[in-house]
């Protein structure tokens, strides 16, 4: 059973739109993470925090932003979705002497 | 900064066989762990097998086994008795262990496996 939620787990909208991931865990973790994995599946990390009130970018630029205002939310923000958005977005969480636990992961295509 | 290679793209098997993955990697850090993830078609990730640095133990999970070298920076996956359920794409990721490294994890580019029956 997943102790990290992702929702949509599909989406599918047009180019221009605002859209929110939304991302859960009840772990209690600290630290939590968004990967991009692309049409090739090459996953990138692109955002990161180490708690309430930390975010910080990862190794590949994105155009998203995201939020942590709570310690089992980390929901991620475009606010004009593009084509080349299209990929599939995986969070994660960890706690330190643990190992990372994903969620199963959001897929969006931006027509 | 750390990077992890996997060499093979793809790699195909046959049912009740055994496959070894390839995974090599570059860092200047002396504490780090090393995984294996695999990710079927669901897209779900799940985590294979772990591998902390200061062990020299290889580790092993039922069918699953690596091989650090951590001296030539290697860490391939065997897979024993194949199954129909093994195929998948496989990530190899590496993560430091000082606050340094952020805890983020970098993964290799993926061996897609097919396993035949």
């Amino acid at each position: 059973e997943a102790d990290i939620y992702q929702t949509p787990r599909y989406l599918v909208i047009g180019t221009g739109k605002k859209i929110t991931l939304e991302c859960s865990q009840t772990m209690g973790h600290d630290k939590m993470y968004w990967y991009q994995q692309d049409p090739g599946m090459e996953l990138h990390l692109i955002h990161y925090s180490y708690g309430v009130n930390s975010t910080e970018k990862g190794d590949l630029s994105s155009e998203s932003t995201v939020s942590r205002i709570r310690t089992e939310h980390f929901p991620l923000t475009l606010e004009s979705a593009r084509p080349s958005h299209t990929s599939q977005y995986l969070c994660a969480s960890m706690s330190a002497g643990s190992g990372y636990t994903f969620g199963s992961g959001t897929r969006l295509t931006v027509v | 900064a750390q990077t992890v290679t996997q060499s093979q793209p793809e790699m195909s098997v046959q049912e009740a066989e055994t496959v070894t993955l390839s995974c090599t990697y570059d860092t200047s850090e002396s504490d780090y762990y090393l995984f294996w993830y695999k990710q079927p078609p669901s897209r779900q990730m799940i985590l294979v097998i772990r591998q902390e640095a200061y062990k020299q133990q290889n580790a092993t999970e039922n069918r699953f086994s690596v091989n650090f070298q951590k001296a030539a920076k290697s860490f391939s996956l065997k897979i024993s008795d194949s199954q129909l359920g093994d195929a998948a794409m496989y990530f190899c990721a590496y993560r430091g262990n000082s606050g340094g490294s952020n805890y983020k994890l970098t993964f290799g580019k993926g061996t897609l496996l097919t396993v035949n029956p």
